[in-house]
């Protein structure tokens, strides 16, 4: 079955920047949305914005000036870049796939096990 | 941003116990809702979509009702994995937007 692995380093430094690539395995990455969603630690969920297999993206308005997503069909990854962090972004951070279940209902189907990033000196 | 307000924000209560947990939208969001259940450490999993579709491999004794603003999760006979926190999540427009949580403890 479809499965998502996260990847990526689990300590950033204040202003740099995040760099996460999720890997897509035993199925396809294409005509899907491909989202991102992080928790902070004792916190709840946000999500952070989706790419699509044609490059499409869609990020949330309050990340959106420091988000970039892409994509990779080729190698099935897709990746999210969160540039100037600070302490507040430090979270788990999930991909997760987004598609249409029944005509009127779309969900989060299929998530990675999340990877913990750390935004500290 | 529609906001998604959860209540309550925590509960206690007993294996066999019904619950429900309720989730209203700032804004209508016709049936565009989805439950997800969260245990520590692990990722969120679907539980209901379009506010009462049963995912696939979902126990029978999850339910989802509402629509427009006001939705409910009702687990009718708690077992002792049921203890975890829930999410709604409105997908109806972007940004996508969950609820805050439900943290269901055992009493």
């Amino acid at each position: 079955q479809v499965q998502l692995q996260e990847s990526g380093p689990g300590l950033v430094k204040p202003s740099e920047t995040l760099s996460l690539t999720c890997t897509v395995s035993g199925g396809s990455i294409s005509s899907y949305y491909w989202s991102w969603v992080r928790q902070p630690p004792g916190k709840g969920l946000e999500w952070i914005g989706y790419i699509y297999s044609s490059s499409n993206t869609n990020y949330s308005p309050s990340l959106k000036s420091r988000v970039t997503m892409s994509i990779d069909t080729s190698e099935s990854q897709f990746s999210l870049r969160l540039s100037f962090v600070t302490a507040a972004d430090t979270a788990v951070y999930y991909c997760a796939r987004r598609r249409r279940l029944a005509a009127s209902g779309d969900a989060f189907d299929i998530w990675g096990q999340g990877t913990m990033v750390t935004v500290s000196s | 941003a529609i906001q998604m307000t959860q209540s309550p924000s925590s509960l206690s209560a007993s294996v066999g116990d019904r619950v429900t947990i309720t989730c209203r939208a700032s804004q209508g969001i016709r049936n565009d809702l989805g439950w997800y259940q969260q245990k520590p450490g692990k990722a969120p999993k679907l539980l209901i979509y379009g506010a009462s579709i049963l995912q696939s491999g979902v126990p029978s004794r999850f339910s989802g009702s509402g629509s427009g603003t006001d939705f409910t999760l009702t687990i009718s006979s708690l077992q002792p994995e049921d203890f975890a926190t829930y999410y709604c999540l409105q997908d109806y427009n972007y940004p996508l937007t969950f609820g805050q949580g439900t943290k269901l403890e055992i009493k």
